[in-house]
């Protein structure tokens, strides 16, 4: 069964960044697109972007250009997604995501990691 | 880009029939079949249940169905349970991004 394992829960203060790690195992990790997903509190799903495990190539939403950084290690199967400058709007869960088939579609999710950001 | 639309709750009884609609534009929904829906109990993570407008992952229950049609998609739940109540959301490509609808909570009377 493929498995997602995202780091455990931070706490930032305004204007810090936080990494969000997420190791993925058995399935081949260069395989698959990693999406990241995020979920504010009572809120809905908003994607962030993605990664090509294999190449390193990225894909940023609009809205995070400039403030994210998504990036993998693949001798250990594992992605990141660093985002920069927070402020209290980024307080919310963070989903790492596997793509179906690039297909803009995510199978597999990761167990979701809270970053709550602090005056 | 806005979010797709999608009515904020629907409800029905066991063993009915509820159709969730997710409005779109010709950018997104009505522009490519890479439509998805996603259901998600409360304090859970979400799980994929149609993808591609109308296909079931491995192991989704025939009771769960896509389709679409222009600009709209929709999720069908046929003989509803107990277990379908949760809030669903639909998900489209773009060129730029994925959007997301805002999310539709079922519950199950």
């Amino acid at each position: 069964q493929v498995q997602l394992v995202q780091s455990g829960a931070d706490v930032k203060h305004l204007g810090a960044s936080v990494k969000v790690s997420c190791k993925a195992s058995r399935y081949t990790f260069t395989g698959y697109y990693m999406h990241w997903v995020r979920q504010a509190p009572g809120q809905g799903l908003e994607w962030m972007g993605r990664i090509n495990p294999h190449s390193g190539g990225t894909n940023y939403a609009q809205k995070f250009q400039g403030r994210v950084t998504m990036s993998r290690v693949t001798s250990i199967s594992t992605a990141y997604m660093d985002l920069s400058r927070l402020t209290s709007d980024d307080t919310a869960v963070y989903y790492c995501a596997r793509d179906l088939g690039n297909n803009w579609s995510f199978d597999y999710w990761g167990q979701g990691t809270l970053v709550t950001v602090s005056s | 880009q806005s979010a797709l639309t999608q009515p904020a709750s629907v409800s029905g009884s066991p063993g009915q029939s509820i159709t969730i609609s997710c409005t779109g534009t010709s950018s997104d929904v009505g522009g490519y079949n890479y439509v998805s829906w996603y259901q998600q109990h409360p304090g859970k993570t979400p799980k994929l249940m149609i993808y591609e407008v109308s296909n079931r992952p491995s192991g989704v229950s025939n009771r769960f169905s896509g389709s679409k049609s222009g600009n709209t998609a929709s999720l069908t739940i046929s003989g509803l349970q107990a277990e379908d109540e949760a809030d669903y959301y639909c998900s489209s490509y773009t060129p730029s991004t994925t959007l997301f609808g805002g999310g539709t909570k079922l519950t199950v009377l």
